[in-house]
């Protein structure tokens, strides 16, 4: 079963500097999808950024980037230029590609990120 | 409507009680998808629907739960005799079509049940 784990329970940041989170996973699977969600306050889930496991080429969302080191089952987060309304909840989470019934996604616990003024 | 919609924000209610907790996910959208988010925790899958049909339903804890699409768009989740340990955020999200890689689910706001 995969599995998917983050084990920086809190964080914090300067505003204006950069931050990355930690997130390794599980797998026997060669194909799937990685995800990092924020959750504001608010509760709602909002995808930051996704990448498929068959691109090598890190994914990037303005000042979100990733690290991805698939051998090493790696997936960090990079928060560049830090901004206060990016303190939240961050959570990893990966997805496989089967084209079958098993869709769901499996999630870490979650980073909390607070930004310093 | 624009985003997925979930009702009630919040749901207080008494251990042994029975609740509905719905979910409107956005125009189109043929998957659906509940997680239970208990307090510290990441979110833990329940049960995805495509369209009417649940096509995974192997996260729901057990037979006091129970979920339904009867039109393929709005999803009630059903809670009978409820206990105190149901207290957790229940999350709601929708996709397209499946089989399209990268299809990106979205989030409703959730519904925070408290068992008192």
């Amino acid at each position: 079963a995969q599995t998917v784990t983050q084990s920086q329970p809190e964080m914090s940041v300067q505003e204006a500097e950069t931050v990355t989170l930690s997130c390794t996973y599980d797998t026997s699977e060669s194909d799937y999808y990685l995800f990092w969600y924020k959750q504001p306050p608010s509760r709602q889930m909002i995808l930051v950024i996704r990448q498929e496991a068959y691109k090598q080429q890190n994914a990037t969302e303005n000042r979100f980037s990733v690290n991805f080191q698939k051998a090493a089952k790696s997936f960090s987060l990079k928060i560049s230029d830090s901004q206060l309304g990016d303190a939240a909840m961050y959570f990893c989470a990966y997805r496989t590609t089967n084209a079958g019934n098993n869709r769901k996604l499996i999630w870490g616990l979650g980073t909390s990120l607070a930004v310093n003024p | 409507g624009a985003g997925v919609s979930q009702t009630p924000s919040n749901k207080v209610t008494e251990k042994g009680k029975y609740v509905e907790l719905r979910c409107d996910p956005i125009s189109g959208h043929t998957a659906l998808y509940w997680y239970r988010q208990s307090l510290g925790q990441g979110p833990e899958f329940l049960i995805y629907f495509q369209g009417t049909g649940a096509a995974d339903d192997s996260g729901l804890p057990n037979d006091r739960f129970f979920a339904v699409r009867p039109e393929g768009s709005v999803s009630t989740l059903k809670i009978q005799r409820t206990e105190r340990g149901d207290s957790a955020v229940y999350l709601c999200a929708s996709s397209q079509l499946p089989g399209q890689k990268g299809t990106e689910a979205f989030f409703g706001q959730g519904t925070r049940l408290t068992v008192v």
